[in-house]
């Protein structure tokens, strides 16, 4: 199956930085999400954005498309330690939601 | 209820035997869809469902998955026989479309280790 596939794959930062997540993926798609996974937990749906739009905001998310190169990128602005987690983008197309490998990130107080 | 409920959270099997995992979905919501999630990495994507009819199973191995949505009934994820390389965290999601706007609603997940 074809999946999004999030670069890169860890990232450690401090408190009040931003954190930036890509994302590329490889057929057509209807939209395209981003989840949370806290350790342990199941996932958590943080954000969509339709094939149509370029850009969506959602409190300290944004998340931006660019379905001409197939990408999508997650930016967390003033990271939280609470922010510390897992991050996966999925994409729906072939009537199915397809999840890519997932960043890790770490938000150090 | 507004969350997905699924059971057992952790579920050990020596290898060969049966594992029953159940997903109740939110009320309301017409799709549900498992996926397994090795090692915190992948989500594989096994089966959908729409009310009690199979969607897609295009993901299901399916010499020993089966999957059943009932009405009235949670729904049940079944391996016969499993294997080492069953272990994986099992997560339940539902929908009310298959297209939905405020995305798929997960459950916590049922841990099968198989020994």
């Amino acid at each position: 199956s074809q999946q999004g596939e999030e670069d890169p794959q860890a990232l450690s930062i401090q408190e009040g930085e931003n954190a930036t997540m890509n994302c590329s993926y490889k057929t057509s798609i209807n939209n395209l999400q981003w989840y949370r996974q806290n350790s342990g937990r199941g996932l958590v749906h943080l954000i969509l954005i339709r094939s149509n739009e370029r850009e969506k905001h959602s409190g300290r998310l944004r998340v931006t498309l660019d379905t001409s190169k197939k990408s999508s990128s997650l930016l967390i602005t003033a990271s939280r330690a609470a922010d510390t987690a897992s991050y996966f983008c999925a994409y729906y197309g072939n009537n199915r939601l397809a999840f890519g490998k997932g960043n890790q990130v770490v938000v150090i107080p | 209820g507004e969350e997905v409920a699924q059971t057992p959270k952790h579920l050990v099997r020596g290898e060969g035997q049966k594992a029953k995992l159940y997903c109740a979905p939110i009320k309301g919501h017409s799709y549900v869809f498992w996926y397994q999630q090795v090692l915190k990495n992948e989500f594989k994507f096994l089966i959908s469902f729409q009310n009690e009819n199979v969607f897609d199973e295009t993901g299901m191995p399916k010499e020993r998955f089966s999957a059943k949505c009932l009405p009235n009934s949670p729904c049940s994820l079944e391996i016969q026989a499993t294997k080492l390389e069953d272990s994986a965290v099992y997560f339940c999601a539902s929908s009310q479309s298959r297209v939905e706007s405020g995305g798929y609603t997960f459950g916590s997940g049922t841990r099968l280790t198989v020994v």
